[in-house]
């Protein structure tokens, strides 16, 4: 079992460019979820998906977009990166049986935009 | 609003027991979590506690809950090198419909001397 994957692992981006940050799952969960985390200020979520063809908005979605056309695929999508969207990213999955919730989480991208 | 908060950094000796300690803000988040993230790594989830109880042992791990106070704690006891992280709480709060999703503290680094 992989878990969860992402790729790339690193990447630096100039102003203005676009990106995909890849996440897959092999686990069946119907949730998948990204985040960002800046020093000192824990993870924001970014946007959240609760099945394929079903996606929310989170805390912090400006700039960025998602789409989820099968249950173990979620990429993040960067269309005009700025220097404020360099971060690390991770993605997670869990099978949300609410109220209890553990997400499993990916090894992360760090992601630069100068 | 939401947020959840904990001391940025600890530091301790081996074999010490280490104080991690948390406050959350949602009075109805059912689960509280703690997750722990290892350098260049993705969270872990590490322990959780229902709502319903005080206190949780697992082996060198003990959690305190204090729902009056909405105070979360973890204590590590025989802190060993490898405990050296970065230790994050979360709360679990209700998001739209039946979801849920969870709110991550901005994470203490614990830093274990030999």
């Amino acid at each position: 079992n992989a878990g969860v994957t992402q790729t790339p692992k690193f990447r630096i981006l100039k102003i203005g460019q676009s990106m995909t940050l890849q996440c897959t799952q092999d686990m069946n969960h119907n949730y998948m979820y990204w985040y960002r985390q800046d020093p000192g200020m824990g993870l924001k979520l970014i946007y959240y998906s609760v099945g394929a063809g079903i996606t929310d908005k989170g805390e912090v979605p400006n700039g960025y977009n998602v789409s989820r056309s099968t249950t173990e695929d979620f990429p993040l999508r960067l269309e005009l990166a700025a220097p404020s969207q360099t971060s690390v990213y991770f993605c997670a999955s869990s099978y949300n049986r609410a109220p209890y919730n553990e997400q499993f989480f990916g090894p992360g991208t760090r992601l630069t935009v100068l | 609003g939401e947020d959840v908060e904990q001391s940025l950094f600890l530091s301790v000796r081996e074999g010490d027991s280490s104080v991690i300690n948390c406050t959350y803000t949602d009075s109805s988040s059912t689960y509280l979590y703690w997750y722990k993230q290892e350098p260049g790594a993705g969270l872990q989830l590490l322990t959780y506690i229902f709502s319903n109880m005080d206190m949780k042992q697992d082996q060198r791990l003990t959690v305190l809950l204090n729902k009056k106070d909405k105070h979360l704690s973890l204590r590590i006891a025989d802190t060993q090198t490898g405990d050296s992280a970065i230790y994050f709480c979360a709360e679990s709060i209700k998001g739209g419909g039946a979801t849920n999703k969870l709110i991550f503290g901005t994470g203490t680094l614990l830093a274990v001397q030999p």
